[in-house]
């Protein structure tokens, strides 16, 4: 059973509005959590890290939190663009050089 | 070079033959990384370099794939007598800092499939 499980697998919203983007994750003890998001045919590219002492991080119209407890995160995307249109990925370190990946949740931005 | 660089980023190939793929990570960094990513699946570990040695190759699916790093730089990922089940997109990484503090970097990945 995978480590990091995402939620939803796949949605649809309309171009200006905002969708948050689940991660549930069993990785314990870890050290710090990422989000990525990958455009297709692309690589994955760094959004937010978070260490298990921050509750939440922002990038631009994107904020991801964090609660280490219920060993939850969450991926928000504000007033939602076309190019937002891609794979974002979940990723638990484990370790100092292993990472626990999420399937990712694929989000569709429609004009 | 300013990112990491993978080739080809495409290949097509037959059953039964050998590819390799080559990562080229960002100068300076001397952690390096081998992911595999399937249709509608998270990435999977494959190996870890520091350096030139390859502390953790547990990842490798099969005596099939090998992978060495020379000069502390440039990476080759070998899969020996390809199978169908081998069609992915193989994701290289390199990080400056371990991965409990430091960021990850990809490249572009190399898309294979076998015929």
């Amino acid at each position: 059973k995978n480590q990091v499980e995402q939620s939803p697998q796949s949605l649809i919203i309309l171009e200006g509005k905002n969708c948050t983007l689940q991660c549930n994750y069993t990785v314990s003890p870890f050290s710090n959590l990422r989000w990525y998001k990958q455009d297709t045919g692309r690589g994955p590219v760094s959004l937010t890290i978070m260490t298990f002492s921050e509750n939440t991080k922002s990038n631009g119209r994107y904020t991801a939190t964090l609660d280490a407890d219920t060993k939850q995160s969450s991926l928000h995307i504000t007033a939602s663009q076309l190019s937002d249109s891609a794979s974002y990925i979940c990723v638990v370190s484990v370790d100092d050089y292993k990472l626990s990946f999420g399937a990712g949740t694929t989000v569709t931005v429609r004009a | 070079g300013a990112g990491v660089s993978q080739s080809p980023s495409n290949k097509v190939t037959e059953k039964g033959k050998d590819v390799e793929l080559r990562c080229d990570p960002i100068s300076g960094h001397t952690a390096l990384y081998w992911y595999r990513q399937s249709l509608g699946q998270g990435l999977e570990f494959l190996i870890y370099f520091q350096g030139n040695s390859a502390p953790d190759k547990s990842g490798l699916p099969s005596d099939r794939f090998s992978a060495e790093r020379t000069g502390g730089s440039v990476s080759t990922l070998t899969i020996q007598r390809t199978q169908q089940e081998d069609s992915a997109v193989y994701l290289c990484a390199s990080s400056l800092l371990a991965l409990n503090t430091g960021e990850l970097f990809f490249g572009e990945g190399s898309r294979l499939t076998v015929l």
